[in-house]
């Protein structure tokens, strides 16, 4: 079992659908990532959120919206997603932004786009 | 532009046969160099962070060394639960909360 908690496991969801993930982590860290994670390849970063703030956002499709409602709650609300978005959604925390302390994971949510 | 190369991309070892996994990095300034385990359809599980040449850690079969160049993931006598993918990822002191990836090592430990 990992400390950072998503919901739901899988999901799948038309390219119509309006759908959110959600991520909770109860160990205090003030930063907090989502990324996105293709077949055979590693993590790639989507947003990061500093002290509920939003501090990076890599370029991301405005159909992907972040959503940080306090210091232990993620969201990604989706809508009008297409089947190209199919992918592992991660969600990840660590202690402090920019410090070199590790990232911890969820599990993750299992996104297929129909 | 910082850099991550790991090699080999797939390892088969025996059960008991010990070996090494490499981590290449290029990066204007190390913040830090970690190492992940990933099981499939699973998160990444933090293994090691390692922050300056010499410096080396260890858990059970496991041990992480730096210098300033590569890290090493030493196996010592595998079983095939440590079967999975191991990723590195280095954080540049000019990134800020940025991790840059490698693609990763896919080791599967024959019993």
């Amino acid at each position: 079992d990992t400390e950072v908690t998503q919901t739901p496991k899988h999901l799948v969801m038309g390219m119509t659908n309006k759908k959110s993930l959600k991520c909770e982590q109860h160990m205090g860290h003030r930063a907090m990532y989502w990324y996105k994670q293709k077949a055979k390849k590693p993590p790639e970063l989507m947003f990061v959120y500093s002290y509920e703030k939003l501090s990076i956002n890599e370029s991301v499709p405005s159909r992907f919206s972040p959503e940080c409602p306090n210091s232990s709650l993620l969201n990604l609300h989706l809508h009008a997603l297409q089947p190209e978005d199919s992918a592992l959604y991660l969600c990840a925390s660590s202690l402090r932004p920019g410090a070199a302390s590790p990232l911890h994971f969820g599990n993750g949510t299992r996104l297929t786009v129909t | 532009e910082d850099q991550v190369t790991q090699s080999p991309e797939a390892l088969r070892l025996q059960e008991g046969e010990s070996s090494s996994l490499n981590c290449s990095y290029t990066v204007s300034g190390l913040r830090g160099l970690f190492w992940y385990r990933q099981d499939p359809g699973k998160g990444p599980e933090f293994l090691f962070t390692l922050y300056s040449a010499g410096e080396e850690k260890e858990k059970e079969r496991l041990k992480a060394t730096l210098t300033k160049k590569e890290s090493f993931l030493h196996i010592t006598a595998p079983k095939p639960e440590d079967s999975a993918t191991y990723l590195c990822a280095v954080q540049a002191e000019a990134s800020g909360s940025r991790l840059t990836f490698g693609e990763g090592t896919q080791l599967t430990v024959n019993p």
